[in-house]
């Protein structure tokens, strides 16, 4: 079946660790998506590529990085210069076509915490 | 700025009910509006995308309409069911970058039996 994988699950990071969180879509979408979302805030954007080897800042990039080196692949990495990383994080992708903007969707989350 | 609330943030109705969900945006020049649907732990869900040319859309039991004039856009469920439980989220797309949503925090929903 198609679809969005995150990986691992759950997630503990030390303290001054950097952690990676894995996203892969065989959807054969064009556009890859990083969220958080904490508790009352709703979802935030962190990073989004609309195409390979490109990417750009969401509203709360700082602390973290990203690459897009495979149209399938997107990871997430949280660097120790994110002081508040623990959240529930979420991938998206969907696919560019005419005729209006089409739905994102969704992979089930990685949960991170500190340890 | 562009702010999405959605009101009221948790509702709790009988199994059977037909009920409708609020969604209100501050910017009403808006390329289209989702709703989404999330199970506790888990990913969001599309449930509808209605674009700004459309007034609503309808999926099974869902329907969802869009008043860009009054900022409003409604989730309407028909005969709940207590599979319906979960938060409902809509979102809407920053001005015409429609790669960057704003979430509305949602609205918790339980239906029991």
């Amino acid at each position: 079946d198609g679809g969005i994988t995150q990986s691992p699950k759950y997630l503990f990071r030390k303290e001054g660790q950097n952690v990676t969180l894995s996203c892969e879509q065989n959807l054969n979408h064009d556009a890859m998506y990083w969220y958080r979302q904490d508790p009352g805030q709703g979802l935030r954007l962190i990073y989004y590529s609309q195409i390979v080897n490109d990417f750009q800042k969401g509203d709360i990039a700082e602390g973290y990085s990203v690459s897009r080196e495979k149209k399938e692949s997107f990871p997430l990495t949280v660097t120790s210069a994110q002081k508040n990383p623990t959240a529930f994080y979420l991938c998206a992708s969907r696919i560019y076509r005419g005729g209006g903007a089409q739905p994102q969707h969704f992979g089930d989350g990685t949960r991170l915490s500190i340890l | 700025k562009q702010e999405v609330t959605q009101i009221p943030a948790a509702l709790s109705v009988p199994e059977g009910e037909n009920l409708v969900l609020n969604c209100s945006f501050t910017d009403s020049a808006i390329y289209n509006l989702q709703w989404f649907r999330q199970d506790p732990g888990k990913g969001l869900t599309s449930l509808l995308l209605i674009q700004s040319s459309q007034r609503e859309q309808t999926s099974g039991r869902l329907n969802a309409s869009l008043d860009k004039s009054s900022g409003r856009s409604t989730l309407y469920i028909a005969a709940s069911q207590p599979g319906d439980s979960a938060t409902y989220l809509c979102a809407v797309p920053i001005s015409d970058n429609t790669d960057k949503l704003i979430f509305g925090t949602g609205t918790r929903l339980q239906v029991f039996p």
